[in-house]
């Protein structure tokens, strides 16, 4: 069965960096898109980009551009995501998701969606 | 970028009642919208996606329609365990954005 299993929760200080990871399994690993989500406490869930693992090729929201990396390691069927100048707004959970994507023939169009979801990773910034 | 917006932010209802959520696109997305359920603690779950179809093993008494810039959520028949925070996000581009979401509550 297809499983997202994440690494464990982070305590950082503001100014730092945290690398989280999302190790797939039960499916092909290069196949689908990892995407990276994160919430808030009480908040909505916020988009933060994309990554092909096939190619590398990564898609950061706007709001993200410049302090966040996308990377993976194909042996070990692993994502991670990396986020830097940590502030405390950026504690959050942190949710990897597989991208998938369907054909529809009288469409024409392929449409995503993502299906799998690791089970979150706790972030604190905090001096 | 694409902004969403969602109506109600907050919902009480009983089970057994039919439920409807909008989801509003800044601009035409097509049928490139899906629907999440989340509940507290948890990860969100698809239930939705190209505005329509719907998910191997989602109950049937969910359903979605809509296509452009207006999108519905329904919920035929509320059950104890769809009470739960509703999401809906936008695939048009790889931009990808969620709605900030509809908390159905017990009433």
């Amino acid at each position: 069965q297809v499983q997202l299993v994440q690494s464990g929760a982070e305590v950082k200080k503001p100014g730092a960096s945290v690398k989280v990871s999302c190790k797939a399994s039960g499916y092909t690993f290069t196949s689908y898109d990892i995407n990276w989500v994160r919430q808030a406490t009480g908040q909505g869930l916020e988009w933060m980009g994309w990554m092909n693992p096939n190619s590398g090729n990564t898609g950061y929201a706007q709001k993200f551009q410049g302090r966040v990396t996308m990377t993976r390691n194909t042996s070990i069927s692993t994502a991670y995501m990396e986020l830097s100048s940590l502030r405390s707004e950026d504690t959050a959970v942190y949710y990897c998701a597989r991208g998938a994507w369907r054909y529809f023939d009288w469409l024409s169009a392929y449409y995503p969606y993502f299906d799998y979801w690791g089970q979150g990773t706790l972030v604190t910034v905090s001096s | 970028d694409i902004q969403l917006t969602q109506s109600p932010s907050f919902l009480s209802a009983s089970v057994g009642d039919r439920v409807t959520i909008t989801c509003r696109a800044s601009q035409g997305i097509s049928s490139y919208l899906a629907w999440y359920q989340q509940k507290p603690g948890k990860a969100p779950k698809l239930l939705i996606y190209a505005a329509s179809t719907l998910q191997s093993g989602v109950p049937s008494r969910f359903s979605g329609s809509g296509s452009g810039t207006e999108f519905t959520l329904t919920i035929s028949s509320l059950q104890p365990e769809d009470f739960a925070t509703y999401y809906c996000q936008q695939l048009n581009s790889y931009l990808f954005t969620f709605g900030p979401g509809t908390k159905v509550d017990i009433k």
